[in-house]
């Protein structure tokens, strides 16, 4: 078992509409990010996270620590947002502060 | 600005040659990682390094090697003991200690032929 899991691995949703993705980790970790993959392979970084929720714009996570699970949502979806959404964990076990990645979601948002 | 630059952007390779892939930063950042990407599959640590002249293998480092002379520089060598060398390469970076995000590479595509 992955210690980072996505759910969905594939959405599509239409213009307009309230999207959720979904990360569980099953280590004890120090930050939880999520990234945003375009289709030209570079990586942005979305959010960091340690507790509670964070808001950008349209997008916004929230984690919760005691149940090991972080949610992205993004609302008002637009075609734009079209990518493959990551979660990544530091875990506190692990050495030179390194990430651990979900599989990735893939979102597709039809106009 | 500052950010992480990946040369080259595509890169073509023939079976049993070394190739060196490269990472630049000038954001002043003390660790700096490779991961490998292949389809459906998370990013795989390479190789990292927290201090210059100072690197520790990650997950999946056999047939790679990377050197630290510079803070701002991470090349990454691909040999020809790499089995199966053809995936994308993504260069990170990370600010020990300040507690911000990750800066990450546009990447190279790397191919075998």
């Amino acid at each position: 078992k992955n210690e980072v899991e996505q759910s969905p691995q594939n959405l599509t949703a239409q213009e307009g509409e309230f999207i959720t993705i979904n990360c569980s980790y099953s280590v004890g970790i120090s930050a939880l990010h999520w990234l945003q993959q375009h289709p030209g392979g570079g990586i942005v970084s979305l959010f960091m996270l340690s507790s509670g929720k964070k808001k950008h714009g349209r997008l916004i996570a929230t984690i919760n620590i005691q149940e090991k699970h972080s949610s992205l949502h993004i609302t008002a979806s637009h075609p734009r947002d079209s990518a493959v959404y990551i979660c990544a964990v530091r875990s506190r076990e692990t050495s030179g502060s390194r990430l651990t990645f979900g599989e990735g979601t893939q979102l597709t948002v039809n106009p | 600005d500052g950010g992480i630059t990946q040369s080259p952007k595509y890169l073509f390779r023939k079976e049993g040659q070394n190739v060196t892939l490269s990472c630049e930063q000038n954001l002043n950042h003390d660790a700096m990682y490779w991961y490998r990407q292949d389809p459906g599959q998370g990013l795989r640590l390479i190789y990292y390094s927290q201090i210059v002249n100072d690197f520790q293998k990650g997950d999946i480092a056999e047939g790679y090697s990377v050197s630290r002379e510079k803070k701002e520089s991470f090349p990454l060598t691909v040999t020809s003991a790499q089995k199966n060398p053809t995936a994308f390469y993504l260069c990170a970076s990370y600010p020990r200690g300040l507690g911000y995000g990750y800066t990450f590479g546009s990447g190279t595509r790397l191919t075998v032929v």
